[in-house]
């Protein structure tokens, strides 16, 4: 198993563009998760689903979109960019139904975004 | 308004020592806590949890703690060596869902 891939995994946008990360996983994990870590600042959650076709806000979600079409994927989009995204961005996915063992999350290696 | 919070970015420690890390919770209705290793320029990887109907999980050398009165929990790693040194987060969920983070704490542990 890959496990989670995302890409790509450095990117410069320009401030006012548009783009997609992308994150998938092969473990037919249920739930899956974006977040974003600012430096010295913990993982802050901007969007999550708990299958395909639901998705819903974290604590950070202005500013971006997510959709869900298949278990593998989960596309962040990004739409008009500000410096303010600057971040690097994870996605990670559990299993999410079973015993509490399934709270465990698996996370992509990550996308370092730089909107300048 | 940060609702985990690991007070300390920081420590060192001597090989084959104890580390103890700390981390601090506001809600109450957190029922599930997990604590997270990174190394640089990688995601976190799952390390040991606990469930709130518990005060301790042991993993070999890793511990974890939960004080539900006193809102904290702490990992203890024991013997510490030097493949520990990484950040640990410390993160909870009220029911699975959403997961709340911590800053961190930097772990290095000195051969």
């Amino acid at each position: 198993n890959a496990g989670v891939t995302q890409t790509p995994k450095f990117h410069i946008l320009k401030i006012g563009q548009s783009m997609t990360l992308q994150c998938t996983q092969d473990m037919n994990h249920n739930y899956m998760y974006w977040y974003r870590q600012d430096p010295g600042m913990g993982l802050k959650l901007i969007y999550y689903s708990v299958g395909a076709g639901i998705t819903d806000k974290g604590e950070v979600p202005n500013g971006y979109n997510v959709s869900r079409s298949t278990t593998e994927d989960f596309p962040l989009r990004l739409e008009l960019a500000a410096p303010s995204q600057t971040s690097v961005y994870f996605c990670a996915s559990r299993l999410g139904q079973g015993p509490s063992s399934s709270y465990e999350q698996y996370f992509g290696p990550g996308t370092r975004l730089t909107v300048t | 308004d940060q609702q985990v919070k690991q007070n300390s970015p920081s420590l060192s420690v001597q090989e084959g020592r104890i580390s103890i890390l700390n981390c601090d919770y506001t809600n109450s209705m957190f029922d599930y806590f997990l604590w997270y290793k990174k190394y640089p320029a990688e995601g976190p990887t799952f390390l040991i949890s606990i469930s709130s109907i518990k005060d301790k999980n042991e993993d070999g050398r890793f511990t974890v703690f939960l004080n539900k009165s006193a809102k904290h929990l702490s990992l203890h790693i024991v013997p510490s060596q030097p493949g520990d040194s990484a950040v640990y987060f410390c993160a909870a969920t009220p029911a699975g869902n959403q997961f709340y983070f911590g800053t961190g704490t930097s772990l290095t542990v000195i051969p």
